[in-house]
């Protein structure tokens, strides 16, 4: 079975400090792994993915990611935060087999001024 | 632009009345999925669909229906059926259906969110 977790339903940081927002999933093969955020009352749009190339992911807007096959996690970190980085992450995964994308249950990242 | 756009961006519906979210593409993308948004629970996925004239039920169906008569279109009913509407509807696509080995990627429209008067 598949299934994402996101540890932290609310994260919050000073601007300028470091960023970490914690997904770990399950998967019975080498899955496909995303990060998405939302904005409020927005779509989802594309940080970063992972699909069996190099561990270490870089995606948009400084954002990036590592896939740890051994602990099961793709844990999203940024070095510093902006005030514009304010808003609901979702860790998603796509298996190998199977025809879904399951999504975590999101994590509110609030950056204090 | 290339893009997905989805109408309209908000959406009353009365007691008993079928409302119809429109979802639209040129990504020239086979799959399209429809999912429900709800405050704390990620999202459920409702229908999807892989090509032209076939569709699949997804986790939530009950009380919702699609229809794929066009590659780019892919049009969701919330029918009299479906209790509790109110939510946030965001329609994806890929460029095919994910698995058997094929790594994909979703990308999103806006969203519409629907309300009950």
């Amino acid at each position: 079975a598949q299934s994402v977790t996101q540890l932290d339903s609310h994260v919050s940081v000073s601007e300028g400090t470091p960023v970490l927002l914690r997904c770990n999933y399950s998967s019975s093969y080498s899955p496909s792994l995303f990060w998405y955020v939302q904005h409020p009352n927005k779509g989802l749009q594309l940080l970063l993915k992972y699909t069996s190339a190099a561990t270490l992911v870089k995606g948009i807007n400084g954002f990036e990611a590592e896939f740890k096959k051994s602990e099961t996690s793709f844990h999203l970190t940024k070095p510093s935060a902006h005030m514009s980085d304010a808003a609901e992450y979702f860790c998603v995964v796509s298996p190998f087999t199977g025809n879904q994308f399951y999504f975590g249950t999101g994590t509110s990242l609030t950056v204090i001024p | 632009d290339g893009g997905i756009t989805q109408s309209p961006k908000y959406l009353f519906r009365k007691e008993g009345q079928n409302v119809t979210l429109s979802c639209e593409q040129n990504l020239n993308h086979d799959a399209m999925y429809w999912y429900r948004q709800d405050p704390g629970q990620g999202l459920r996925l409702i229908y999807y669909s892989q090509i032209v004239n076939d569709f699949q039920k997804g986790d939530i169906a009950e009380g919702y229906s699609v229809s794929r008569e066009k590659k780019e279109s892919f049009p969701l009913t919330v029918t009299s059926a479906q209790k509790n509407p109110t939510a946030f509807y965001l329609c994806a696509s890929s460029p095919r259906l994910a698995g058997l080995g094929m790594q994909e990627t979703q990308y999103f429209g806006p969203g519409t969110r629907l309300l009950v008067l």
